[in-house]
């Protein structure tokens, strides 16, 4: 299968910002997405970007794609203690119906 | 809309025993997944189904069994539990279109002592 690899913590303080890396490995992935799981429930898709995007802003949240070295960040401003969760980096190779995810960053927000 | 729903919620069961996982969506979705998370390891597809009648393999198919019966609901049978199956279960749903939008249930947590 696909790897697609994040480091497991990241712990920062409230009204900082916080950035979540992931690496994956197949260069055919059309959408790269972000899911959040709060605990005790399933994912929910937080954002995505196309492939052929550099970056994507929404909200607080801004989605950055290198393509060259495989790389996709999400970075969310002015972190708030509702934002602690984990955080999986999903990628669709060719984007059909197969989706692999990172073994997911555990945010902690401190107050 | 309830979206994916999942049933139970929590199982324990004995070494050797079966049981079946529900799975429901409300959405008219196509594809409908299974994944198991593991901690450290992250969601690791078991079957899928891309549409009404199909079912496939995933990374981790062993052990398991699937039926699509029919397009709303996807279920998940494990014939002899085994301990290295304690985990929690999600079952995903997507509409099928461009963007593969996966909506999740909330998740089966079983052990199998």
């Amino acid at each position: 299968g696909e790897d697609v690899e994040q480091s497991l913590f990241l712990s920062v303080r409230e009204g900082d910002s916080s950035v979540i890396n992931c690496t994956y490995t197949d260069s055919s992935s059309t959408y790269l997405y972000w899911y959040k799981q709060e605990p005790g429930a399933g994912l929910q898709l937080l954002t995505y970007i196309f492939s052929n995007m550099d970056m994507k802003q929404d909200q607080r949240l801004t989605v950055l794609l290198n393509k060259k070295d495989k790389h996709l960040s999400l970075r969310i401003a002015d972190t708030q203690t509702g934002d602690s969760a984990i955080y999986f980096c999903a990628e669709s190779p060719g984007g059909f119906n197969k989706f692999y995810f990172g073994s997911g960053t555990k945010l902690n927000v401190k107050p | 809309n309830a979206g994916v729903t999942q049933t139970p919620k929590f199982q324990v069961l004995k070494t050797g025993q079966s049981m079946t996982l529900q799975c429901a969506q409300d959405m008219n979705h196509n594809s409908m997944y299974w994944y198991r998370q593991d901690p450290g390891m992250g969601l690791r597809l078991i079957y899928y189904s891309a549409s009404e009648g199909t079912t496939d393999k995933g990374e981790v198919p062993n052990g398991y069994n699937v039926s699509r019966l029919n397009k709303r609901e996807f279920s998940l049978r494990l014939e002899s539990a085994a301990p290295s199956q304690t985990s929690v279960y999600f079952c995903a749903s997507t509409k099928g279109d461009s963007l593969w939008e996966q909506f999740f249930g909330p998740g089966t947590r079983l052990t199998v002592l």
